[in-house]
């Protein structure tokens, strides 16, 4: 079935450190990609989508890469700051004709000066 | 902002109760999709509507149910509540039916405590 499957957290960095959190999704159909972000006591958020493969979503300095061979959409930001603490989900859209998603469990990032 | 409304946005009830959680889309989408995040289970889909009509159904228990009204907006019934129903539920909107690459703006979520 569809599914996605996302780093376990929680991932603590200090300020301006790398992030990378690793996400794969099961290859039924041709799924489009996204990553959700959820500050405290918040909805979800769009953080950024892709549709088709080697497409490369970004927004505030986050991104990702739909690699349709290693079926992963991994998101990356070069320097974290404080204010990207929040948890991170990857999701997948669910079958053609249908616009479901199917959610990662989410990664809790913290971010530290 | 996303635009998407969603009340109450606590609620807390004792177990056997009904409580109905309400949801207006953003302007101009059609699709309104209903969530469930819990500890244990995650964020999971439960139904999907499109201009009034049910279009897509994930894990939605059958002491659940949903509409869409004449003016869009949605609500999700839940009945017979059970501690384990606790939970956040959220509601999304979209402008279409379904496809590849549409987007689900999400509401801020309704909170439900069964005591």
């Amino acid at each position: 079935g569809d599914s996605v499957t996302q780093m376990e957290g929680p991932v603590t960095l200090s300020e301006e450190a790398f992030l990378t959190i690793n996400c794969t999704y099961t290859a039924t159909g041709y799924p489009s990609l996204f990553w959700y972000v959820q500050y405290p006591g918040e909805g979800l958020q769009l953080l950024l989508k892709a549709t088709k493969a080697d497409d490369k979503g970004s927004n505030k300095g986050f991104e990702a890469t739909y690699r349709k061979e290693t079926t992963s959409f991994h998101l990356e930001k070069g320097s974290v700051q404080v204010s990207d603490s929040a948890v991170y989900f990857c999701a997948r859209s669910g079958r053609t004709g249908a616009n479901n998603l199917f959610f990662g469990t989410g990664t809790r990032l913290t971010v530290i000066p | 902002d996303s635009g998407v409304t969603q009340t109450p946005k606590h609620l807390i009830t004792a177990t056997g109760q009904r409580v109905t959680l309400r949801c207006s889309p953003r302007s101009g989408d059609l699709s309104v999709y209903w969530y469930q995040q819990s500890l244990d289970q995650g964020l999971q889909f439960l139904i999907q509507y499109y201009n009034g009509e049910e279009r897509a159904k994930g894990n939605i228990l059958e002491r659940f149910s949903a509409q869409q009204f004449p003016d869009l907006h949605s609500e999700l019934n839940l009945s017979s509540l059970e501690l384990g129903d606790s939970a956040l539920y959220f509601c999304a909107s979209s402008a279409t039916p379904g496809g590849a690459g549409d987007t689900q703006y999400f509401g801020p979520g309704t909170r439900l405590t069964v005591l």
